[in-house]
């Protein structure tokens, strides 16, 4: 099952700050969150798993409501180097004890950060 | 560290021609993953490899996609006959241990079926 994210696309300037989504009809384990440039590989961000703390990585952090299968990627006070697309991928939850070792990814959000 | 290894980076072929990449992980890491992306579109998992053994291929098209990693180190994917529709980049990342570890991803093989 496929994540949501939205936005699809977001613009910003330098220094505002934005907020990605990643969301599930499913039981999720863990959320990861990874971001691409054009034409590079994805770059890992952050995890998070299901009964851990919120994450932080710089000035990017994200949080996980296991009750609402939904993530949010924060991004403070952006940089030029944030653009890229953004995707979040998701392990369903099958079981009370652990997840399903699959990652799905979503369709991605594109954020563009002007000077 | 050296990271993951593809090749080669770009590949035209017509349709029913075959075709084959290769990856190389980031060494002792375990675990290893073959995705397709189309544009526009999120990573979707072809199979996930732990050393030498599939852990999950339930969306590699059989018919025509073959993946093995020998040895558990390097890997090869192979398309025969390709379709048009397979026209993507094909991205191997690798992992330390199995899902819940960061995975370093290679810079990918952009296929084009003509």
């Amino acid at each position: 099952q496929q994540p949501v994210q939205s936005p699809q696309a977001v613009i910003l300037r330098e220094g505002e700050d934005a907020v990605i989504n990643c969301s599930s009809s499913k039981a999720l384990y863990s959320v990861h969150w990874y971001r691409q440039k054009h034409g590079e590989a994805p770059v890992f961000l952050m995890i998070l798993l299901k009964g851990g703390e919120q994450k932080g990585h710089e000035k990017i952090s994200a949080s996980f409501n296991e009750k609402k299968q939904q993530s949010s990627l924060y991004l403070t006070a952006s940089q030029l180097s944030y653009s890229g697309t953004y995707f979040c991928g998701t392990e369903q939850s099958p079981t009370s004890q652990g997840g399903s070792e699959k990652l799905v990814f979503g369709k991605g959000t594109k954020l563009t950060v002007n000077p | 560290e050296a990271g993951v290894a593809q090749s080669p980076r770009y590949k035209i072929i017509e349709k029913r021609q075959s075709v084959a990449f290769w990856c190389n992980p980031i060494s002792g890491h375990a675990t290893l993953y073959w995705y397709q992306q189309i544009l526009g579109q999120g990573p979707k998992l072809l199979i996930q490899f732990q050393n030498n053994g599939v852990v999950d291929d339930s969306q590699l098209p059989k018919d025509r996609f073959s993946a093995e990693r020998l040895k558990g180190v390097d890997s090869t994917l192979k398309i025969q006959p390709a379709k048009l529709e397979d026209s993507a980049v094909y991205l191997c990342a690798s992992s330390l241990f199995r899902l819940n570890t960061e995975a370093f991803f290679g810079q990918g093989t952009r296929l084009t079926v003509v």
